[in-house]
């Protein structure tokens, strides 16, 4: 079964730019017909949908975020990654990269000086 | 985007049956996914589609659809189960944008 595995920086400074990248294992993100998509949770509170992409290469994004975000897709690598710019700390939260059945383990993502 | 709405929190007696309820625009035309997260853990799929479960989730849960409200019953409720439950579906808006529910605390008396 596919396992999703996010990784990057746990603490990052305002107004910089938040970058993550989720390994695929298990199976390949070339050949899935589903999304791979970031969600993420701030302390304490609920899901909130950050976007996804699609092997084709389509993206969609929240539309309260879109200004500020990328997803794009390595396939050599088997990755997918995550960037959100001006950043602030109400974008820290627990970050999961996920498709619709499999989740990572989530990583924390403090915006502090 | 659209939005989910679900009750903050719901009871239910050990073996008994609860129901958890989203309603929606977007639900009049797309099903519901239903997620289940237990504290310091990622969500995990519960029901999917008109009313599937993945491989590995107790028969107890069961989904339904009416209008633009869906549900996930809990059919003899188990200790187990007290969690954090969230529904997810598509955005109206007819793009391939999602949107979760606020979420609903099961406490199991």
């Amino acid at each position: 079964q596919l396992q999703l595995q996010e990784s990057g920086p746990g603490l990052v400074k305002p107004s910089e730019t938040l970058s993550l990248t989720c390994t695929v294992s298990g199976g390949s993100i070339s050949s899935s017909s589903y999304y791979w998509g970031w969600i993420r949770q701030p302390p304490g509170k609920g899901l909130e949908w950050i976007g996804s992409i699609y092997y084709s290469g389509s993206t969609y994004y929240n539309p309260s975020l879109k200004s500020r975000v990328t997803i794009s897709v390595d396939t050599s690598k088997n990755q997918f990654s995550l960037k959100l710019s001006s950043v602030t700390a109400a974008d820290t939260a627990v970050y999961y990269c996920a498709t619709p059945t499999y989740w990572g383990q989530g990583t924390l993502v403090t915006v502090s000086s | 985007s659209s939005e989910l709405t679900q009750d903050p929190a719901v009871s239910v007696a050990l073996g008994q049956t609860v129901r958890i309820t989203c309603q929606g625009d977007s639900l009049r035309s797309y099903y519901a996914s239903w997620y289940q997260q237990k504290p310091g853990q990622a969500p995990v799929l519960v029901i999917y589609g008109k009313n599937n479960r993945p491989s590995g989730i107790p028969d107890r849960f069961s989904g339904s659809s009416s209008g633009n409200t869906a549900s996930l019953t809990i059919t003899g409720a188990q200790a187990e189960d007290e969690a954090d439950y969230y529904c997810n579906s598509r955005d109206s808006s007819g793009n391939l944008l999602y949107v979760f529910g606020t979420g609903t605390k099961v406490t199991v008396l």
